[in-house]
């Protein structure tokens, strides 16, 4: 079975700091993938970023990044810049292959003023 | 923003009632889900469709049906709404290929049961 541990239930920042989302996994497939979504207070939930467990570079997309650690199964997101829009609560979920998503418990994420 | 789509967005109702949430899609895919969320609460899993006549149980036991007539339709009925439903219901969707199958949520309907 799959789980998904986000450790961080809850998180503040500083705007324009940086911050960084931890995310553990376990799963006994080698193909599978990995995402971060985030839900805004009230609003719809989103896909920030999707890695590719079969790809070693990190993915990007503008002010977010993650650190994947296959060995480690760590999944980490890094927010940069941070912006008064960044918060939310956050997702980390995995899908193996032919399966259904497994999201883990959310980080509540709050960028201070 | 994705293109999915729920209906109502707020309903407060009495114990007892029968009530259809609605979700449309219009992206084509194939796979449609069903999550219950408390709110600022992990998602659980309560239904979902492969596509046209088929619909499994998610891990989380359910009293609520569901139903997928159409690719783009995937509606969750409860036949009689009891206090303890009282939750946020979010609807989403994803193609099936799987190197495609990223998840997209609709805006949810948030239910009271009194």
């Amino acid at each position: 079975a799959q789980t998904v541990t986000q450790s961080q239930p809850e998180m503040s920042v500083q705007e324009a700091e940086t911050v960084t989302l931890s995310c553990t996994y376990d799963t006994s497939e080698n193909n599978y993938y990995l995402f971060w979504y985030k839900q805004p207070p009230s609003r719809q939930m989103i896909l920030v970023i999707r890695q590719e467990a079969y790809k070693q570079q990190n993915a990007t997309e503008n002010r977010f990044s993650v650190n994947f650690q296959k060995a480690a199964k760590s999944f980490s997101l890094k927010i940069s810049d941070s912006q008064l829009g960044d918060t939310a609560m956050y997702f980390c979920a995995i899908l193996n292959y032919g399966q259904n998503f497994v999201f883990g418990p959310g980080t509540r994420l709050s960028v201070l003023p | 923003e994705a293109d999915i789509y729920q209906t109502p967005r707020y309903l407060v109702i009495g114990t007892g009632k029968k009530i259809t949430l609605e979700c449309s899609q219009t992206m084509g895919h194939d796979k449609m889900y069903w999550y219950q969320q408390d709110p600022g609460m992990e998602l659980h899993l309560i239904h979902y469709s492969y596509g046209v006549n088929s619909t499994e149980k998610g891990d989380l036991s359910s009293e609520s049906t569901v139903s997928r007539i159409r690719t783009e339709h995937f509606p969750l009925t409860l036949e009689s709404a009891r206090p303890s439903h009282t939750s946020q219901y979010l609807c989403a969707s994803s193609e099936l290929d799987a190197g495609r199958e990223t998840q997209y949520f609709g805006p949810g309907t948030r239910l009271l049961v009194l």
